[in-house]
């Protein structure tokens, strides 16, 4: 059964901090990686997309890494801002297949 | 244009009531979504449109009807509603089916 991991479930952090958030996954055959960035009661809103050849992708303080053999993702935020406060969800697509969320993970970034 | 719009922006209505959900998106692609949200879960799909036809039903209650008029629009059809579908619909479209999905702002919807 494929299955996308997200920790933690929820992070506090301060203004200006760095954090990283992990995703885990078992999907096959693997096709894509997303991030999205959720805020409260709107649609996700795409971060990143990586393959299966692409380690490391950048979307301004947002960096996303892939490790595909060990079926692991992280989104690092850099020096974060009160309106990084949102959910980030973890999306994992398989080939000529469906996609599998994560559960997301909950940041708050306080002032 | 990489905008997907979904209208009403928040809808209420009683368990008797017939009401439409609409998504519009003027990208060219081809696959479009229909997913729910409950609060502090992820989306969770419904229908998928490839190419104007039904090509997924994640089993959803026939409550909820959707309909593909043209390759711009997607329709979901509401009767009947019970008060647990109450939720954020949101509606999304790709250039394939693996593709970035492109998601609305969504229809909080309310039945009493």
């Amino acid at each position: 059964k494929n299955q996308v991991e997200q920790s933690p479930q929820s992070l506090i952090i301060l203004e200006g901090k760095n954090c990283t958030l992990q995703c885990n996954y078992t999907v096959s055959p693997f096709s894509n990686l997303r991030w999205y960035k959720q805020d409260t009661g709107r649609g996700p809103v795409s971060l990143t997309i990586m393959t299966f050849s692409e380690n490391t992708k950048s979307n301004g303080r947002y960096t996303a890494t892939l490790d595909a053999d060990t079926k692991q993702s992280s989104l690092h935020i850099t020096a974060s801002q009160l309106s990084d406060s949102a959910s980030y969800i973890c999306v994992v697509s398989a080939y000529a297949g469906k996609s599998t969320f994560g559960d997301g993970t909950t940041l708050t970034v306080k002032p | 244009d990489t905008e997907v719009t979904q209208t009403p922006k928040h809808l209420v209505m009683g368990m008797t009531n017939k009401k439409s959900l609409k998504c519009e998106q003027h990208m060219g692609h081809r696959a479009m979504y229909w997913y729910k949200q409950k609060a502090k879960k992820p989306p969770e799909l419904m229908f998928v449109y490839s190419y104007e036809k039904l090509s997924i039903n994640e089993s959803v209650p026939s409550r909820f009807s959707p309909e593909c008029p043209n390759s711009s629009l997607l329709n979901l059809h509401l009767h009947a509603l019970q008060p647990e579908d109450s939720a954020l619909y949101l509606c999304a479209s790709s250039g394939q089916g693996t593709d970035t999905q492109y998601f609305g702002p969504g229809t909080r919807l309310t039945v009493l």
